[in-house]
């Protein structure tokens, strides 16, 4: 079985400074991660995934994150926030990227303050 | 340009009727999803198909329908056993299920609201 868990449901920054999205997840294989981002009203778009090659992903728009799997953790960052990173950030879990076997996190709401 | 047109954007369903959300691709992918989506939460998955003319219920299957008659379309009908069909549907391809560097593609969704 596997699951994934966002910590926060909401995360507000300011411009310009950094982000922190968590998320935990459990697997009992060596599962592939991903982080999608959905904007109001449209369909997700992938940001990053990790299939057990280099333990740092760099993604698009400058976000990354990094897999530690004695923390089971795939937290997502990105240095300085904009305004267009408004969204909501969904991590995601698979045995083997197949679409009937993907395992979406809660989500998280992030919130950029000019 | 290449991607997932789904229609309606929005859709209106009275009590007791059936309606079909529209899925379609020109990414000449074999894998083709539905998921739900409810406010605040992550996506569950309804249907997928890897290939024409087959298809597999997913996670929460109850109350709907799919066909798979070709490979560019993958319609989804919402009936009237499903008792709670308001939110959000989401339609997603991949050129076949699994596989590393296998990207999976949405579409923009559908909004089903029963009134």
């Amino acid at each position: 079985a596997q699951s994934v868990t966002q910590l926060d449901s909401h995360v507000s920054v300011s411009e310009g400074t950094p982000v922190l999205l968590r998320c935990n997840y459990s697997s009992s294989y060596s599962p592939s991660l991903f982080w999608y981002v959905q904007h109001p009203n449209k369909g997700l778009q992938l940001l990053l995934k990790y299939t057990s090659a280099a333990t740092l992903v760099k993604g698009i728009n400058g976000f990354e994150a990094e897999f530690k799997k004695s923390e089971t953790s795939f937290h997502l960052t990105k240095p300085s926030a904009h305004m267009s990173d408004a969204a909501e950030y969904f991590c995601v879990v698979s045995e083997d990227n197949a679409g009937n076997m993907l395992t979406f996190g809660g989500g998280t709401r992030l919130m950029v303050k000019p | 340009d290449g991607g997932i047109t789904q229609s309606p954007k929005y859709l209106f369903r009275k009590e007791g009727q059936n309606v079909t959300l529209s899925c379609e691709q020109n990414l000449n992918h074999d894998a083709m999803y539905w998921y739900r989506q409810d406010p605040g939460q992550g996506l569950r998955l309804i249907y997928y198909s890897q290939i024409v003319n087959d298809f597999q219920k997913g996670d929460i299957a109850e109350g709907y329908s799919v066909s798979r008659e070709k490979k560019e379309s993958f319609p989804l009908t919402v009936t009237s056993a499903q008792k709670n069909p308001t939110a959000f549907y989401l339609c997603a391809s991949q050129r076949f299920v699994g596989g590393t560097g296998n990207t999976i593609y949405f579409g923009e969704g559908s909004w089903l609201t029963v009134v």
